[in-house]
């Protein structure tokens, strides 16, 4: 098992561009997570996933952003018509159904950087 | 609301020496789980050691431990003989059963140095 994996590590984009980013959790793990980090802060939850269904959005999730889990096995985090204020670490995480004490493991992360 | 506190924006220690995190909660919830994180400069969230709210025992994990003051609501992680790679930020978080779904909730997080 390769861990949680996401696409790309570092993206540079210019405002109003729509970035796509994907997530591939590990594989027997049915609950998908995605978080946003900013300088200084610790991750900020925004939404979550059981199988391909999306259960949960945080207040931060604007209309801007919207995550598929189609197979309820990779996810994609969308941004349409991005803003500086979304440059941030985009990070995903997984972990199995049903383990409330099991922690969610992490993949690297996405760096958006929005110029 | 659920909500964890980090006071210490940064810590510094020698190798092989012990060091304390701090880290307090709040939640209203009797059940939950208490996490600590590391965070190298290459951006990975690494699980270190997980506390349930009715374990009795303090966790430990190898140089990792825990020490649990539940009427304290205080979580701190202690890191027994540094080592230069424990460079990094360590994040506290919980996970409650009816807030949020199951996500975690973060502190802002404590940055260590390791010196030799």
């Amino acid at each position: 098992d390769t861990g949680v994996s996401q696409d790309p590590r570092h993206k540079i984009t210019k405002r109003g561009q729509n970035v796509t980013f994907r997530c591939d959790p590990i594989s027997e793990h049915n609950r998908l997570y995605w978080y946003r980090q900013t300088l200084g802060q610790g991750p900020e939850f925004l939404t979550y996933f059981q199988n391909e269904a999306q259960l949960e959005k945080s207040r931060l999730l604007s209309d801007r952003f919207s995550a598929e889990r189609p197979k309820g096995s990779f996810s994609t985090l969308e941004i349409q018509r991005t803003e500086q204020g979304d440059s941030a670490m985009y990070l995903c995480a997984s972990s199995e159904q049903g383990l409330e004490n099991t922690e969610a493991f992490f993949g690297q992360g996405t760096r958006l950087t929005v110029v | 609301a659920q909500k964890i506190t980090q006071t210490q924006p940064g810590m510094f220690v020698q190798e092989k020496e012990a060091v304390t995190l701090d880290c307090t909660y709040d939640t209203s919830d009797p059940s939950y789980g208490l996490f600590w994180y590391k965070q190298p400069s290459s951006g990975e969230m690494i699980f270190l050691i997980y506390q349930g709210s009715y374990d009795q025992q303090n966790a430990t994990e190898g140089r990792y431990s825990l020490n649990f003051q539940k009427a304290r609501k205080s979580a701190n992680l202690v890191i027994s003989a540094s080592q230069l790679g424990d460079s990094a930020m360590y994040f506290c978080a919980m996970r409650g059963r009816n807030q949020a779904g199951t996500a975690l909730i973060f502190g802002k997080g404590t940055t260590l140095s390791v010196s030799s």
